[in-house]
């Protein structure tokens, strides 16, 4: 079984729909949540980043963070055009040899479609 | 927001060339940077974590003499890809981590890098 678990889609969905990203991971010790954004042939972009369980908001994003069923998910409202990429989650330890290290999910490619 | 810079954004060269990768981090000192591979549809997989001013820690598999990672300066870690041959084609992304905020990364745009 992979650390982290992200269904690589692709996922289409028509302008304006809600979006929903999520990833599952196996490993207790991931403490640090995090998503980026990838534009193809681009490096990630820092979207979202959480520590606690529960919901964090930013705009048209929401990320969402479930550590007893170790389930993150990034949620995003009125998508757009723009909002065409490929979505990674990421996350890593929260302290130890490595703890600096994030691990990847294999990252979700998103098409709106106008 | 936090800045890093990867040059050159592509380069082609023939087999048996070495070529050197630049990452600086524009706005803030780093004094971790990592380096990943990217294949195509593929996540980022980790090659190393480059500390300033001393030896980069590789990760399994992934051969210390074939890519020299150098870590001179709080802004810069370079990436050198010795006797490059087709099969090290591929896009290198690094990212540095930012002591300032939450200790988290910041990617570069990458570089593609295409041997011949």
């Amino acid at each position: 079984q992979k650390e982290v678990e992200q269904d690589p889609g692709p996922l289409s969905v028509p302008e304006g729909a809600i979006v929903s990203l999520n990833c599952t991971y196996s490993n207790s010790a991931f403490q640090y949540f995090m998503w980026y954004r990838q534009y193809s042939r681009k490096g990630p972009e820092l979207l979202m980043y959480t520590y606690s369980s529960g919901n964090k908001e930013d705009g048209r994003f929401t990320a969402q963070v479930d550590k007893s069923s170790k389930y993150i998910s990034l949620f995003i409202r009125d998508s757009q055009p723009s909002d065409s990429a490929t979505y990674l989650c990421a996350m890593r330890r929260d302290s130890g040899a490595g703890s600096y290290q994030l691990t990847f999910g294999k990252g979700t490619k998103l098409s709106v479609i106008p | 927001g936090a800045v890093v810079s990867q040059h050159p954004s592509r380069v082609i060269c023939k087999s048996g060339t070495s070529v050197k990768i630049e990452c600086r981090s524009l706005d803030f000192q780093a004094t971790t940077m990592f380096w990943y591979r990217q294949f195509p549809k593929q996540s980022l997989m980790l090659m190393a974590t480059s500390n300033e001013g001393s030896k980069a820690t590789y990760e399994q598999g992934v051969e210390k003499d074939k890519f020299l990672i150098n870590h001179a300066s709080l802004t810069l870690s370079t990436l050198t890809v010795t006797s490059a041959h087709p099969e090290d084609s591929s896009f290198y992304i690094c990212s540095a981590r930012d002591d300032s905020y939450y200790s988290e990364q910041f990617f570069g745009p990458g570089t593609r890098l295409t041997v011949l």
